[in-house]
């Protein structure tokens, strides 16, 4: 149980244009659903929370208006990459957790963004 | 807001020893300690968890301790296994926070056979 799928899980663009990755939790509802970006050799940054149904809360630094998050339904979330640089080359990981008292986050398995 | 350290950056091991990493928090309001290991290319696994009210809590080889009054916790791996190579990070929590984690720096670990 506990399975977190991402797509695509590798993505090439050009500068300028906009990705859309999917979370989707496979057997559970995700009440919480979390983004996160990783560098190379870094450890996980927190971009945003999301609760389904309601608007992402985004940590301090991270552009809302450029990293779009949804979370329409209890087992899918989307994080769109807007108007894309190198800069935002990165692996980008998303868990879910079901809420409430219990803390576990499961996480998907990422997805490598390359912007050209 | 919670900061977590975690030692060493990197841990190399012969095959069969243990290892053993470990990680100081900062907010006494934090009650769960997960531990995760991320393999290349690949999503982190939660491979061992602990809430405040226990010390200690073991899985086959893998085995994780708590001290809260002095606010560390470490993981123990034994006899390690080449397949064990990985990063490692720990990450704590505050309960009813969404389940808001906050990360170590992780650990490198290489075991040679």
């Amino acid at each position: 149980g506990a399975v977190v799928s991402q797509h695509p899980s590798w993505v090439i663009c050009k500068s300028g244009t906009s990705v859309k990755i999917e979370c989707r939790s496979l057997d559970f509802q995700a009440t919480t659903m979390f983004w996160y970006r990783q560098f190379p050799k870094q450890s996980l940054m927190l971009m945003a929370t999301s609760n389904e149904g309601s608007k992402a809360t985004y940590e301090q630094g991270v552009e809302k208006d450029k990293f779009l998050i949804n979370h329409a339904s209890l087992t899918l979330s989307t994080l769109t990459v807007t108007s894309a640089h190198p800069e935002d080359s990165s692996f980008y990981i998303c868990s879910a957790s079901e809420g409430g008292s219990y803390n576990e986050q499961f996480f998907g398995p990422g997805t490598r963004l390359t912007v050209l | 807001g919670e900061n977590v350290e975690q030692h060493p950056s990197t841990l190399s091991v012969q095959e069969g020893d243990s290892a053993v990493i470990k990680c100081t928090y900062s907010d006494s309001a934090s009650n769960y300690f997960p531990w995760y290991k991320q393999e290349l290319g690949k999503g982190p696994q939660l491979i061992i968890d602990i809430r405040s009210n226990v010390g200690e809590k073991k899985d086959q080889r893998i085995a994780v301790t708590l001290n809260k009054t002095a606010k560390h916790f470490s993981l123990h791996i034994t006899e390690t296994q080449p397949e064990d190579s990985a990063v490692y990070f720990c990450a704590a929590s505050i309960e009813y926070s969404w389940g808001k984690l906050q990360f170590g720096a992780g650990t490198q670990v290489v075991v040679t056979p």
